[in-house]
């Protein structure tokens, strides 16, 4: 099955407002975090990353969280703006070896002005 | 601020015929590493590289797929005779390190197989 999952496949926020995007997570042994995002046409971008040692980090507006006890994961952006209009993928990572990134199906952020 | 650089931005070939994608890694970057997506799906691991040879790949990864790092600074992915489900847009990607640390891609290469 999926190791990476995503609970909402589209989100629509009023620009201003604070979007918040979900991620679960299947495989105990992953240790490494990552957040994309991807515009129309082009390659992932990072944003943020985290390790399992920590439960939250932030970021230039955004925040990343993660939730072990539930294999949960989510991505803060703080004060939406119209660019921030993307698909936003959660890849994760096992910190040792040769453990490919395994990403989760993405969440597609609209931004209304 | 460096990038991982490919080429050709988008390609259209015939079935069966033979395509090389090409990437430039970042240059202080150790680990490289092609993904595809099929359009409107996730992003999928294709094969992993490390020291001149495959560290990692996935049941993608046929024999019908090569990795080659001909130089010093580029790294291709050559699919040997395309077929119509390789339509996808091709990432590479590299890292400084390998596993657990940040992978950093490129813009993509779309293939269109007819």
């Amino acid at each position: 099955g999926e190791s990476v999952g995503l609970h909402l496949p589209t989100l629509s926020v009023q620009e201003g407002d604070n979007s918040i995007i979900n991620c679960a997570y299947s495989n105990s042994a992953s240790d490494y975090f990552i957040w994309y995002k991807q515009e129309s046409g082009k390659g992932p971008q990072f944003i943020i990353d985290i390790r399992s040692n920590m439960d939250k980090r932030q970021g230039q507006r955004v925040t990343v969280l993660l939730n072990k006890t539930v294999k949960h994961l989510s991505l803060q952006i703080a004060a939406t703006q119209p660019g921030d209009s993307a698909v936003y993928f959660c890849a994760e990572n096992i910190d040792s070896g040769n453990t490919p990134l395994v990403f989760g199906k993405g969440t597609r952020l609209s931004v209304i002005a | 601020e460096p990038e991982v650089t490919q080429t050709p931005s988008h390609q259209v070939t015939q079935m069966g015929q033979e395509v090389i994608l090409r990437c430039v890694p970042i240059s202080n970057h150790l680990y490289f590493y092609w993904y595809r997506q099929i359009l409107g799906q996730k992003v999928e691991f294709l094969v992993s590289f490390y020291n001149n040879e495959i560290s990692e790949k996935s049941e993608i990864f046929d024999d019908q797929f090569s990795v080659e790092r001909p130089d010093g600074s580029n790294f291709t992915l050559k699919i040997r005779s395309t077929k119509l489900e390789d339509s996808a847009m091709y990432f590479c990607a590299s890292s400084k390190q390998g596993a657990g640390n940040t992978i950093y891609f490129g813009e993509g290469s779309w293939l269109t197989v007819v």
